[in-house]
């Protein structure tokens, strides 16, 4: 059964500074991993998603990577703003499966 | 942003009652699910649908059943609710499922108490 996990839980940084969120998953043999944010009360919404066959993604400042070998992607945002501040969860599919999430990494943008 | 409505988006509602939330969507994704998001559990896959009346349960289905007549609409009934069934609920929908390379997309939640 694959499990997801997110370390760390929380993270504070001040504005300007590069990041990185990590995900990690048990079982490698995932067809594709997704990254998404979440602001308070609000639903989820996707950043970025990366197919097996990928190594990586970018959209505007952020770019996720994965590698499968080691079970882990990464999301790295470049000159965080506090906009950024939200909780940001990885989920990742096996083959015919359902998307099992990570619980999250909440991250605070420091003015 | 999807096309993905969540209705009722707040709801309180007494022990024992049946509650039907509906999820509607106007993308035509053949996939739909339901999720539940609670502190220290994560998201978790309640019910989800491959089409038009083709459900299937999720990790945590006890308690809950689901219905899908049309494609845009997706209903998750808690036949007697349970304070345990206190709740962020979130519908999400997807064109490929498990087996492509499309991503899901969120409604923006339904926040249910149960008292």
């Amino acid at each position: 059964k694959q499990e997801v996990t997110q370390i760390p839980a929380a993270l504070s940084v001040p504005e300007g500074e590069n990041l990185v969120l990590n995900c990690s998953f048990t079982d490698s043999a995932i067809y594709n991993l997704q990254w998404f944010r979440q602001d308070p009360g609000k639903g989820l919404t996707s950043l970025l998603l990366i197919q097996s066959s990928q190594r990586e993604q970018t959209s505007g400042r952020l770019n996720a990577s994965l590698d499968k070998s080691s079970g882990r992607s990464t999301l790295y945002i470049a000159a965080s703003q506090p906009g950024d501040s939200a909780t940001y969860l990885c989920a990742a599919l096996n083959y015919g499966q359902n998307f099992v999430f990570g619980p999250g990494t909440r991250l605070s943008v420091l003015p | 942003d999807a096309g993905i409505t969540q209705s009722p988006r707040h709801k309180v509602t007494e022990t024992g009652t049946p509650v039907t939330l509906r999820c509607h969507q106007t993308e035509n994704h053949r996939y739909m699910y339901w999720y539940r998001q609670d502190p220290g559990h994560g998201l978790r896959l309640i019910h989800y649908s491959y089409g038009v009346k083709d459900t299937d349960k999720g990790e945590v289905s006890d308690g809950y059943s689901v219905s899908r007549s049309k494609t845009e609409d997706f209903l998750l009934t808690l036949e007697s609710a349970t304070s345990s069934q206190t709740s962020v609920y979130f519908c999400a929908i997807s064109e490929s499922g498990g087996t492509g390379d499309k991503p899901q997309h969120f409604g923006d939640g339904t926040r249910l108490s149960i008292l």
